[in-house]
């Protein structure tokens, strides 16, 4: 499995972008990025995913480095509500079997009002 | 709603006495999970469904049984609890595999065995 690099935590205040950086030096080039957050007492939220090319959708963008060994998850503008931990996980898609999510630490994002 | 549902959210049982959590989903997803979140370990994979009558184990799947005998359920059973299954429980489930479509996770459930 690629293991992954996140900073522990984060701190930005509210309404402004937030740029989440992961490190994933050792991913193959068949592993999707995939990001997760978990908000306090709930089960953790897909987020985004992609493979090479930058992402979009409702809640967040994805930049994915041209070498694919980093990627940033880039929140346009930060509500109180996005205050979560943040987990980036290259995911292998198998031709049958288990697609397994491994959940490091993550970031603790914090949103100063 | 789409969602994934658990029940219960807490539960305080004793040691051996045997226990079923329960995990639903309405979405029709064929792939469905079981996980535990500890302090310092973070989330680990206990069991795998890829579709009706068809799982498998995870990382961590010791002390612990599930059955996919229909596509919406997939019960965690632990036949006799002990205090290291103390945990905090999700379940998810996927359409297409997570890889896909990523998991929808249900809200938890808060396992104490004394």
């Amino acid at each position: 499995d690629a293991k992954t690099t996140q900073p522990n935590s984060m701190e930005s205040n509210e309404e402004e972008p937030v740029h989440l950086p992961c490190n994933h030096s050792t991913i193959s080039g068949t592993d999707y990025i995939h990001w997760y957050r978990q908000l306090p007492s709930q089960g953790p939220e897909y987020v985004i995913h992609g493979l090479t090319s930058n992402v979009n959708n409702r809640m967040a963008s994805l930049a994915i480095a041209e070498d694919r060994k980093s990627s940033t998850l880039i929140l346009h503008r930060a509500t109180l509500r996005d205050a979560a931990v943040y987990y980036c996980i290259p995911l292998h898609s198998p031709n049958f079997g288990n697609e397994k999510l491994t959940f490091g630490t993550g970031t603790r994002l914090t949103i100063i009002p | 709603e789409a969602q994934v549902t658990q029940n219960p959210r807490y539960l305080i049982t004793v040691t051996g006495k045997k226990l079923t959590v329960t995990c639903s989903q309405n979405m029709n997803h064929e792939y469905m999970s079981w996980y535990r979140q500890d302090p310092g370990l973070g989330l680990r994979q206990i069991y795998y469904s890829m579709n009706v009558e068809v799982t498998d184990k995870g990382d961590v799947p010791e002390g612990y049984k599930v059955s996919r005998k229909e596509k919406r359920n997939f019960p965690l059973i632990l036949e006799s609890p002990s205090p290291n299954q103390t945990s905090l429980y999700f379940c998810a489930s996927s359409l297409y595999g997570p890889t896909r479509d990523g998991y929808t996770f249900g809200s938890g459930t808060r396992l104490t065995v004394v």
